[in-house]
């Protein structure tokens, strides 16, 4: 269906671990994007990701896009205290996104 | 502030009351999306605006549900006879013009909670 699936659900790092979460689905998407929710706030945009194979990175955040464009990664390199949030990808049809369940991350300092 | 504001930011209601919410945009941004979003899940899509048309109105969503953004700024959504399963937190994102770049700035959302 429209939904993408998000693998883990939950994580717990010890700070300065490296944290992956992925997105995943069934059908090829056109683009992808990844969010961030920090707890009681609200989701913020971090990266669009286009092409096939496409990698971008954002300080200590690399963002993958499959070369199938079926899924997609973020990891996060040594883990700060900082980085504590849920993380979404989201895809869209149109002007309708869909966005997974969200890997919830905590860092433990 | 310019970024996206929403209005009001808690509302408690008895089931069967009606509801109005209200989001206010980031200026230049001719986009408009609502989102509902419960515990422990991802934003669902409720539907989107270009400018004053509603192009994009989710097919699981009720009846009940209408929303407006009558002159292309502001929009409100409201949520008729609501029901315990409403409660919810409603989150309101813009977007600029449409392009190749789909960021999407959210609002701090309105949770409602229904008794």
């Amino acid at each position: 269906g429209q939904q993408v699936m998000q693998i883990p659900q939950y994580q717990h790092v010890q700070e300065g671990e490296d944290f992956t979460t992925y997105c995943n689905s069934s059908t090829t998407l056109s683009n992808i994007q990844w969010y961030k929710q920090r707890p009681g706030g609200h989701p913020v945009f971090l990266i669009q990701l286009v092409k096939s194979g496409e990698v971008k990175k954002q300080k200590r955040l690399t963002f993958q896009f499959g070369e199938a464009k079926k899924n997609s990664s973020l990891h996060i390199t040594a883990t700060q205290t900082t980085d504590v949030g849920t993380y979404f990808c989201a895809r869209n049809t149109g002007n309708q996104f869909y966005f997974g369940t969200g890997t919830s991350l905590t860092v433990i300092p | 502030d310019t970024g996206v504001s929403q209005d009001p930011r808690h509302k408690i209601t008895k089931r069967g009351q009606n509801v109005t919410f209200r989001c206010d945009p980031i200026s230049e941004h001719n986009r408009l999306y609502w989102y509902r979003q419960t515990l422990g899940q991802g934003p669902e899509f409720l539907t989107y605006f270009q400018n004053e048309a509603q192009l994009e109105k989710s097919r699981l969503l009720s009846d009940r549900f209408s929303a407006e953004r009558p002159k292309g700024s502001f929009s409100t959504l409201e949520i008729q006879r609501t029901e315990q399963g409403d409660s919810a937190m409603y989150l309101c994102a813009s977007s600029p013009p449409s392009g190749t770049y789909n960021e999407q700035f959210f609002g701090p959302g309105t949770r409602l909670t229904v008794l």
